[in-house]
């Protein structure tokens, strides 16, 4: 199993661009997860999702779009993208556990991403 | 909402000596408690959590983690730390009390410890 993917690895947009965090994952997690590590800030919780075709808002949700059309992918897009989103973002997935929710997740490599 | 604190931004601990990193937690019902490790340019790995039992959970590289629901805390423990437990650690909370299925992480706690 390659577990979580994520690309690119990095990333460097202009002000005002558009693009596609990709991740995916081979494990036939039905939960999925994308936070953003900023110094400082920790991990924050930008948009998750318990199944196909189900998603919701995390903690900072503005400025990012997410979907989930499949089991293993969930794409998080930037519509136009703005400085304060620089960071380095962080998909995770996770089983259903034993309380019949999300416990434990597994995280992807991450993607450095940089706006001018 | 649920919430989980770090209190402490950095830990020193002298190699062979334990070490504690300090986590507590809000929520409103069950917590559902987790400890995740992040070494330089790498993702998390997730080292022990807690859902119900035992309020002492055992979990990898020789951390363990006590439960208190009186205090609620959480905090990471090993009797005799490693230079390579030198790490990014991080507390997380899923709230049982929520419809949600979020899960918060803290802002972390800096370890180094020191040969």
């Amino acid at each position: 199993n390659a577990g979580v993917t994520q690309t690119p690895k990095f990333q460097v947009l202009k002000t005002g661009q558009s693009m596609t965090l990709q991740c995916a994952q081979d494990m036939n997690h039905e939960y999925m997860s994308w936070y953003r590590q900023d110094p400082g800030m920790g991990l924050r919780l930008i948009h998750y999702s318990v199944g196909a075709g189900i998603t919701d808002q995390g903690e900072v949700p503005n400025g990012y779009n997410v979907s989930r059309s499949t089991t293993e992918d969930f794409p998080l897009r930037l519509l136009s993208a703005a400085p304060s989103q620089t960071s380095v973002y962080f998909c995770a997935s996770s089983p259903r556990g034993r309380t019949g929710r999300q416990e434990t997740q597994y995280f992807g490599p991450g993607t450095r991403l940089l706006v001018l | 909402a649920q919430s989980v604190a770090q209190p402490e931004d950095q830990v020193n601990v002298a190699e062979g000596n334990p070490l504690t990193v300090k986590c507590t937690y809000s929520v409103s019902g069950n917590p559902y408690l987790f400890w995740y490790v992040q070494y330089p340019n790498r993702g998390l790995q997730f080292l022990l959590k807690y859902i119900t039992g035992d309020n002492l959970v055992k979990g990898s590289y020789g951390f363990e983690a006590e439960f208190n629901k009186s205090q609620t805390s959480f905090h990471l423990k090993k009797p005799s730390a490693l230079v390579s437990d030198s790490a990014l650690y991080f507390c997380a909370v899923r709230d049982g009390g929520n419809r949600d299925d979020k899960i918060i992480f803290g802002k972390g706690t800096r370890l180094h410890i020191l040969p």
